[in-house]
Protein backbone atom coordinates (compact mmCIF):
# COMPACT_ATOMS: atom_id res chain seq x y z
CA UNK A 1 0.00 0.00 0.00
CA UNK A 2 1.09 3.75 -0.95
CA UNK A 3 2.54 5.33 1.78
CA UNK A 4 3.31 8.99 2.80
CA UNK A 5 6.89 9.20 4.49
CA UNK A 6 8.07 12.10 6.67
CA UNK A 7 11.11 12.58 8.32
CA UNK A 8 12.40 13.20 10.87
CA UNK A 9 10.38 10.96 13.10
CA UNK A 10 11.52 13.24 16.19
CA UNK A 11 12.62 16.54 15.85
CA UNK A 12 14.08 18.90 19.02
CA UNK A 13 15.00 22.43 18.16
CA UNK A 14 16.13 25.34 20.51
CA UNK A 15 13.21 28.03 20.54
CA UNK A 16 13.61 31.26 17.88
CA UNK A 17 15.63 28.04 15.38
CA UNK A 18 14.09 27.26 12.13
CA UNK A 19 12.75 24.07 11.02
CA UNK A 20 12.55 22.16 7.90
CA UNK A 21 10.01 19.39 8.30
CA UNK A 22 10.00 16.62 5.06
CA UNK A 23 7.25 14.54 3.42
CA UNK A 24 7.23 12.50 0.23
CA UNK A 25 3.39 12.54 -0.62
CA UNK A 26 1.92 9.64 -3.15
CA UNK A 27 3.55 9.85 -5.87
CA UNK A 28 0.23 9.98 -8.39
CA UNK A 29 -1.37 12.37 -5.60
CA UNK A 30 -2.50 15.80 -6.17
CA UNK A 31 -3.16 17.54 -3.48
CA UNK A 32 -0.74 18.50 -0.28
CA UNK A 33 -1.78 19.31 3.40
CA UNK A 34 0.12 19.69 6.64
CA UNK A 35 -2.37 19.92 9.60
CA UNK A 36 -0.36 19.55 13.56
CA UNK A 37 -1.92 18.05 16.64
CA UNK A 38 -1.00 19.46 19.96
CA UNK A 39 -0.52 16.37 22.68
CA UNK A 40 -3.74 15.37 23.90
CA UNK A 41 -5.66 17.77 21.52
CA UNK A 42 -7.74 17.80 17.80
CA UNK A 43 -5.64 17.31 14.84
CA UNK A 44 -5.62 20.69 13.15
CA UNK A 45 -5.62 22.27 9.50
CA UNK A 46 -2.63 24.52 8.55
CA UNK A 47 -2.30 24.34 4.69
CA UNK A 48 -3.33 22.60 1.80
CA UNK A 49 -1.35 22.69 -1.60
CA UNK A 50 -2.08 22.07 -5.19
CA UNK A 51 -0.64 22.97 -8.36
CA UNK A 52 2.47 24.31 -6.90
CA UNK A 53 0.69 26.94 -4.33
CA UNK A 54 -1.23 27.30 -1.50
CA UNK A 55 -4.70 27.05 -2.35
CA UNK A 56 -5.95 27.46 1.68
CA UNK A 57 -4.28 28.10 5.30
CA UNK A 58 -5.69 28.06 8.07
CA UNK A 59 -5.09 31.12 10.86
CA UNK A 60 -2.38 29.02 12.93
CA UNK A 61 -0.31 29.09 9.44
CA UNK A 62 0.88 32.69 9.51
CA UNK A 63 4.34 34.33 8.73
CA UNK A 64 6.42 32.17 10.27
CA UNK A 65 5.06 28.93 8.56
CA UNK A 66 6.05 28.26 4.62
CA UNK A 67 5.58 25.42 2.75
CA UNK A 68 7.37 24.43 -0.48
CA UNK A 69 7.44 21.64 -3.37
CA UNK A 70 11.19 21.86 -4.15
CA UNK A 71 11.15 19.11 -6.56
CA UNK A 72 8.45 16.47 -7.82
CA UNK A 73 8.41 14.31 -4.56
CA UNK A 74 9.19 16.19 -1.46
CA UNK A 75 6.55 18.28 0.47
CA UNK A 76 8.45 20.39 3.18
CA UNK A 77 6.91 22.83 5.78
CA UNK A 78 9.34 25.29 7.37
CA UNK A 79 8.85 27.12 10.85
CA UNK A 80 11.35 29.95 10.66
CA UNK A 81 11.43 30.94 14.27
CA UNK A 82 9.73 28.41 16.82
CA UNK A 83 8.14 28.47 19.66
CA UNK A 84 7.76 26.32 22.18
CA UNK A 85 3.87 26.59 21.38
CA UNK A 86 4.88 25.01 17.98
CA UNK A 87 5.98 22.11 20.01
CA UNK A 88 3.45 19.19 18.49
CA UNK A 89 2.82 15.84 15.84
CA UNK A 90 2.89 17.18 12.61
CA UNK A 91 1.04 15.26 9.95
CA UNK A 92 1.42 16.08 5.88
CA UNK A 93 -1.14 14.10 3.79
CA UNK A 94 -2.08 13.71 0.20
CA UNK A 95 -5.44 12.85 -1.79
CA UNK A 96 -5.50 12.12 -5.41
CA UNK A 97 -8.97 14.19 -5.01
CA UNK A 98 -12.20 13.28 -6.49
CA UNK A 99 -13.28 12.22 -3.26
CA UNK A 100 -10.98 9.60 -1.91
CA UNK A 101 -9.82 10.14 1.17
CA UNK A 102 -6.62 11.97 2.16
CA UNK A 103 -3.75 9.86 3.24
CA UNK A 104 -1.43 10.37 6.34
CA UNK A 105 2.07 9.69 7.18
CA UNK A 106 3.65 9.14 10.32
CA UNK A 107 3.78 12.27 11.57
CA UNK A 108 6.91 14.41 12.60
CA UNK A 109 6.87 15.33 16.72
CA UNK A 110 8.64 18.59 17.08
CA UNK A 111 9.74 19.53 20.43
CA UNK A 112 11.14 23.48 21.02
CA UNK A 113 13.30 23.40 24.25
CA UNK B 1 -19.08 22.81 7.95
CA UNK B 2 -21.66 20.77 9.90
CA UNK B 3 -21.13 20.11 13.38
CA UNK B 4 -20.75 16.44 14.90
CA UNK B 5 -20.99 14.67 17.97
CA UNK B 6 -19.73 11.16 18.80
CA UNK B 7 -19.47 9.48 22.09
CA UNK B 8 -15.54 10.49 24.06
CA UNK B 9 -15.03 6.84 24.87
CA UNK B 10 -16.52 3.36 24.34
CA UNK B 11 -15.12 0.05 25.59
CA UNK B 12 -15.78 -3.00 24.64
CA UNK B 13 -14.10 -6.95 24.28
CA UNK B 14 -12.53 -8.91 21.59
CA UNK B 15 -14.74 -10.44 19.40
CA UNK B 16 -17.57 -8.34 19.91
CA UNK B 17 -19.22 -5.91 17.19
CA UNK B 18 -18.62 -2.15 18.20
CA UNK B 19 -21.01 0.07 16.75
CA UNK B 20 -20.13 4.39 17.29
CA UNK B 21 -22.83 6.64 16.40
CA UNK B 22 -22.07 9.93 15.07
CA UNK B 23 -24.72 13.16 14.78
CA UNK B 24 -24.77 15.95 12.51
CA UNK B 25 -27.90 17.34 12.65
CA UNK B 26 -26.72 20.08 9.85
CA UNK B 27 -25.36 17.88 7.07
CA UNK B 28 -25.63 19.78 4.01
CA UNK B 29 -26.47 18.60 0.37
CA UNK B 30 -23.14 17.59 -0.74
CA UNK B 31 -21.43 16.79 2.21
CA UNK B 32 -20.13 13.33 2.64
CA UNK B 33 -19.30 11.21 5.97
CA UNK B 34 -16.48 10.00 6.31
CA UNK B 35 -14.55 7.74 9.24
CA UNK B 36 -11.00 7.73 10.12
CA UNK B 37 -8.68 5.57 12.93
CA UNK B 38 -6.10 7.20 14.99
CA UNK B 39 -3.58 5.02 16.50
CA UNK B 40 -1.54 7.11 19.46
CA UNK B 41 1.59 9.08 17.67
CA UNK B 42 0.19 7.65 14.43
CA UNK B 43 -1.32 9.79 11.30
CA UNK B 44 -5.29 9.70 11.35
CA UNK B 45 -6.36 6.57 8.70
CA UNK B 46 -9.12 6.82 6.22
CA UNK B 47 -11.71 3.76 7.05
CA UNK B 48 -14.94 4.58 4.57
CA UNK B 49 -16.97 7.18 3.42
CA UNK B 50 -20.11 7.30 2.24
CA UNK B 51 -23.21 9.44 1.22
CA UNK B 52 -25.93 7.33 2.14
CA UNK B 53 -27.91 3.88 3.17
CA UNK B 54 -24.68 1.54 3.64
CA UNK B 55 -21.49 1.56 2.23
CA UNK B 56 -18.81 -1.87 3.03
CA UNK B 57 -15.45 -2.32 3.04
CA UNK B 58 -13.21 -4.92 4.32
CA UNK B 59 -12.89 -2.84 7.18
CA UNK B 60 -15.82 -1.26 8.36
CA UNK B 61 -19.39 -0.51 7.61
CA UNK B 62 -21.32 2.37 7.48
CA UNK B 63 -25.01 2.99 8.03
CA UNK B 64 -26.50 5.87 7.65
CA UNK B 65 -30.34 6.54 7.79
CA UNK B 66 -32.50 8.55 5.26
CA UNK B 67 -32.79 11.76 7.01
CA UNK B 68 -28.68 11.18 7.29
CA UNK B 69 -28.32 13.33 10.58
CA UNK B 70 -26.87 10.73 12.39
CA UNK B 71 -24.59 7.85 10.89
CA UNK B 72 -23.18 4.52 12.51
CA UNK B 73 -19.61 2.66 11.73
CA UNK B 74 -19.89 -0.37 12.61
CA UNK B 75 -16.68 -2.55 13.35
CA UNK B 76 -17.36 -6.23 13.17
CA UNK B 77 -15.53 -8.69 15.72
CA UNK B 78 -13.14 -6.27 17.02
CA UNK B 79 -9.23 -7.06 18.21
CA UNK B 80 -6.89 -5.35 20.66
CA UNK B 81 -5.61 -3.50 17.79
CA UNK B 82 -8.62 -1.61 17.06
CA UNK B 83 -7.95 0.15 19.92
CA UNK B 84 -7.69 3.91 18.76
CA UNK B 85 -9.69 7.11 18.21
CA UNK B 86 -12.19 7.70 15.56
CA UNK B 87 -13.17 10.41 14.22
CA UNK B 88 -16.64 11.21 12.23
CA UNK B 89 -15.69 14.04 9.43
CA UNK B 90 -18.77 15.69 7.54
CA UNK B 91 -17.82 17.67 4.20
CA UNK B 92 -17.73 17.93 0.77
CA UNK B 93 -16.79 14.93 -1.33
CA UNK B 94 -13.94 16.45 -2.56
CA UNK B 95 -10.34 15.44 -1.57
CA UNK B 96 -8.82 18.87 -1.62
CA UNK B 97 -11.63 19.89 1.02
CA UNK B 98 -9.76 20.80 4.28
CA UNK B 99 -10.51 17.91 7.59
CA UNK B 100 -11.91 19.43 10.57
CA UNK B 101 -11.52 17.01 13.15
CA UNK B 102 -13.18 17.08 16.69
CA UNK B 103 -12.13 15.25 19.57
CA UNK B 104 -13.15 11.78 17.97
CA UNK B 105 -14.29 8.53 20.25
CA UNK B 106 -11.71 6.90 22.37
CA UNK B 107 -12.50 3.00 21.51
CA UNK B 108 -10.65 0.31 23.91
CA UNK B 109 -10.67 -3.10 23.41
CA UNK B 110 -10.02 -5.63 26.23
CA UNK B 111 -9.50 -9.09 26.56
Amino acid sequence: EPEVTQTPSHQVTQMGQEVILHCVPISNHLYFYWYRQILGQKVEFLVSFYNNEISEKSEIFDDQFSVERPDGSNFTLKIRSTKLEDSAMYFCASSEGGGYGYTFGSGTRLTVV
Amino acid sequence: LAKTTQPISMDSYEGQEVNITCSHNNIATNDYITWYQQFPSQGPRFIIQGYKTKVTNEVASLFIPADRKSSTLSLPRVSLSDTAVYYCLVGPNSGYSTLTFGKGTMLLVSP
